[in-house]
């Protein structure tokens, strides 16, 4: 079964507009990683958050962590049709190595 | 380009067939994690390895096993392939496990007909 659970499944934006995308998982985690995928291709990480951090920003992306609800969200600000992906969480257990992903996010934005 | 070289992109097969996907890590990295995506399954953890040993296990059938070998590149075997078997396999590598981001390679397509 899954370790992470993405909200929503999928979502349409405008571009300009922001995307907003909540991972929520069961374990302790180490850390949590957000990742991209474009269609078919492999994945790219997009930003790294530890257990002891709260918020983390990297470009338009703002990553923050409540390890009290076991949740994550991804922020993208000021979307643009380049954003279109499908987005994931994955959590890195803490007492294992596994890299769990998430069931994933299809973000389409509309030029 | 992520530096994780996978091979061969793609493969197509029959039912009851073995076959071998490779994976070339990033230049100094030690570990190499495979998984595999599929449309009703999602992104499933198979297996890590950790400079030639096996470090963690994941939803990996019996009928499949990996190893890394000394010269750090990593193999992942199906036999018995059955058509529930096709889907997107993927090699990713770090320089040490999950405490860091992980490097994808382009996958494997495998196709079981």
């Amino acid at each position: 079964s899954q370790q992470g659970e993405e909200d929503p499944q999928a979502l349409s934006i405008q571009e300009g507009e922001n995307a907003t995308m909540n991972c929520s998982y069961k374990t302790s985690i180490n850390n949590l990683q957000w990742y991209r995928q474009n269609s078919g291709r492999g994945l790219v990480h997009l930003i790294l958050i530890r257990s002891n951090e709260r918020e983390k920003h990297s470009g338009r992306l703002r990553v923050t962590l409540d390890t009290s609800k076991k949740s994550s969200s991804l922020l993208i600000t000021a979307s643009r049709a380049a954003d279109t992906a499908s987005y994931f969480c994955a959590t890195a257990l803490g007492n294992t190595d596994k890299l769990i992903f998430g069931t994933g996010t299809r973000l389409q934005v509309f030029p | 380009d992520s530096g994780v070289t996978q091979t061969p992109k793609h493969l197509i097969t029959a039912t009851g067939q073995r076959v071998t996907l490779r994976c070339s890590p990033r230049s100094g990295d030690l570990s190499v994690y495979w998984y595999q995506q599929s449309l009703d399954q999602g992104l499933q953890f198979l297996i890590q390895y950790y400079n030639g040993e096996e470090r963690a296990k994941g939803n990996i059938l019996e009928r499949f096993s990996a190893q890394q070998f000394p010269d750090l590149h990593s193999e992942l075997n199906l036999s018995s392939l059955e058509l529930g078997d096709s889907a997107l396999y993927f090699c990713a590598s770090s320089v040490t496990g999950s405490r860091e981001k992980l490097f994808f390679g382009s996958g494997t397509q495998l196709s079981v007909l």
